[in-house]
């Protein structure tokens, strides 16, 4: 099974920051994956797939790039609709698997 | 439009078996993937397993002794059965899709809280 390492566990930001998360994948994914935003009690809503193809509807100042095995996700001038959890997911190959998360909270 | 809707009991007494109901509208389970992913709470998202287009089943290894997906295409109902259900297996259970080979889920469904307790 491919395991995703997400980092930071949590993250703090004030509106308008920039912050970056990523995730390290335990092989080479060939750019196969995507970025999840969760808000409580809600499903998560797909953000980026393919590295960093946006969704429809994904606001601009999200971001994604890398490949091999390391990614990142990034939101430019967070605003307060952002604070959420995120993940990121592998779909190279079953069992899809997720990163751990990583908790965005106001400064 | 596209929906997904779980459907199944709240709480489930330990070692029984849980059934749950994953309602599809708006596109052809012949068509599309369907899988099951669960979420303890405050915790992360696990995959448990797919139900293909074609009728194929796959399993996360974890939890293929006590699991099983089937479906209903004349109703629009993906079924997800596991038993001897123990206080970890508490959490949301989601149905997703995918629209096929090397994509990622697009919709899903609200979800639905279980809790396994005496």
């Amino acid at each position: 099974d491919i395991q995703m390492t997400q980092s930071p566990p949590s993250l703090s930001a004030s509106l308008g920051d920039k912050v970056t998360i990523t995730c390290q994948a335990s092989q080479n994914i060939n750019k196969y994956i995507a970025w999840y935003q969760q808000k409580p009690g809600k499903a998560p809503r797909l953000l980026i797939r393919y590295t960093s193809t946006l969704e429809s509807g994904t606001p601009s100042r999200f971001s994604g790039s890398g490949s091999g095995r390391d990614y990142s996700f990034s939101i430019s001038n967070v605003e307060s609709e952002d604070i959420a959890s995120y993940y990121c997911l592998q779909y190279v190959n079953l069992p899809r698997t997720f990163g751990g998360g990583t908790k965005l909270e106001l400064k | 439009q596209v929906q997904l809707k779980e459907s199944g009991p709240g709480l489930v007494q330990p070692s029984q078996t849980l059934s749950l109901t994953c309602t599809v509208s708006g596109f052809s389970l012949t068509s599309y993937n369907v899988h099951w992913v669960r979420q303890p709470p405050g915790k992360g998202l696990e995959w448990m397993g797919r139900m293909r287009y074609n009728g194929d089943t796959s399993y996360n290894s974890a939890l293929k002794s006590r699991l099983s997906i089937s479906r209903d295409t004349s109703k629009n109902q993906v079924f997800l059965k596991m038993n001897s259900l123990q206080t970890d297996d508490t959490g949301t259970y989601y149905c997703t899709r995918d629209r096929g080979y090397l994509l990622p889920y697009d919709y899903w469904g609200q979800g639905v809280m279980v809790t396994v307790s005496s």
